[in-house]
C-alpha cells in the first residue's frame, strides 16, 4: 500500500485566493483525519470523518475552512478566502477505527503571502 | 474533555545514555495512548501503543512506554540513545469511547549528541 497520499506537498500562494488540499486515505481505513501543525500551537484537529460522514468539526477555525469526503477514497480541505495565518502544514491521517492508531501522509506545507 | 501534555519543549542527552520524554494525560474514561515520531519535513511516524494489558509497552527502534494509571502518565524511554533518535516525539491520548479523535500533545525536542 502506497500510505495516505497527500497533494500538493507544498502550496504558495497569495492572500485571498483559494486553496484545496487533498488527502487519499488507506484503502480500507473508515476514519480520515485532518490536522494542522503550526510552531506556536502545535498540532490541532480540524475535522475527522467516520465512513464519509463528519463527525466532529469543531477544530475548524473559520467558515472560511470547509473539508469534504465524497467517496471513501478521496477527501478535501478547503480555505476560501487564504489568509496569511493559514500558513501551516496541513496533515491528513486515516486509521481502520479504534482501538488501531493513524497512519500519516507527508503533509502539505501552505505558504500564503 | 481530554487532553496531554509534555512538560518539557526539548530533552538533551548524550549518546549512548538512557532517555526519557515525559507525557501525562487527561481522559473522562479508559486512556488509549500512542507515540509518534516525526523527522523534518515528514510526517508523523507511529512508535508504540497502550490499549489494555502490560504496563510497559515495547515498540519501534528499541522505545518502549511504561503505563502509569495512578500518575496518569505515559512516558517514552529508551536504555541507550543514538544519534539518529533526534527529532520531534509526540505523544497522543483518546479516550475508549467510540467517536474520539486522537489529541496530540505540543510535541518534545529530542536531541542526541555524539
Amino acid at each position: 500500500d502506497a500510505g495516505v497520499i497527500q497533494s500538493p506537498r507544498h502550496e504558495v500562494t497569495e492572500m485571498g485566493q483559494e486553496v484545496t488540499l487533498r488527502c487519499k486515505p488507506i484503502s480500507g481505513h473508515n476514519s480520515l483525519f485532518w490536522y494542522r501543525q503550526t510552531m506556536m500551537r502545535g498540532l490541532e484537529l480540524l475535522i475527522y470523518f467516520n465512513n464519509n460522514v463528519p463527525i466532529d468539526d469543531s477544530g475548524m477555525p473559520e467558515d472560511r475552512f470547509s473539508a469534504k469526503m465524497p467517496n471513501a477514497s478521496f477527501s478535501t480541505l478547503k480555505i476560501q478566502p487564504s489568509e496569511p495565518r493559514d500558513s501551516a502544514v496541513y496533515f491528513c491521517a486515516s486509521s481502520p477505527g479504534q482501538p488501531y492508531g493513524y497512519t500519516f501522509g507527508s503533509g502539505t506545507r501552505l505558504t500564503v503571502v | 474533555a481530554q487532553s496531554v501534555a509534555q512538560p518539557e519543549d526539548q530533552v538533551n542527552v548524550a549518546e549512548g545514555n538512557p532517555l526519557t520524554v515525559k507525557c501525562t494525560y487527561s481522559v473522562s474514561g479508559n486512556p488509549y495512548l500512542f507515540w509518534y515520531v516525526q523527522y523534518p519535513n515528514r510526517g508523523l511516524q507511529f512508535l508504540l501503543k497502550y490499549i489494555t494489558g502490560d504496563n510497559l509497552v515495547k515498540g519501534s527502534y528499541g522505545f518502549e512506554a511504561e503505563f502509569n494509571k495512578s500518575q496518569t502518565s505515559f512516558h517514552l524511554k529508551k536504555p541507550s540513545a543514538l544519534v539518529s533518535d533526534s527529532a520531534l516525539y509526540f505523544c497522543a491520548v483518546r479516550d475508549n469511547q467510540a467517536g474520539t479523535a486522537l489529541i496530540f500533545g505540543k510535541g518534545t525536542t529530542l536531541s542526541v549528541s555524539s
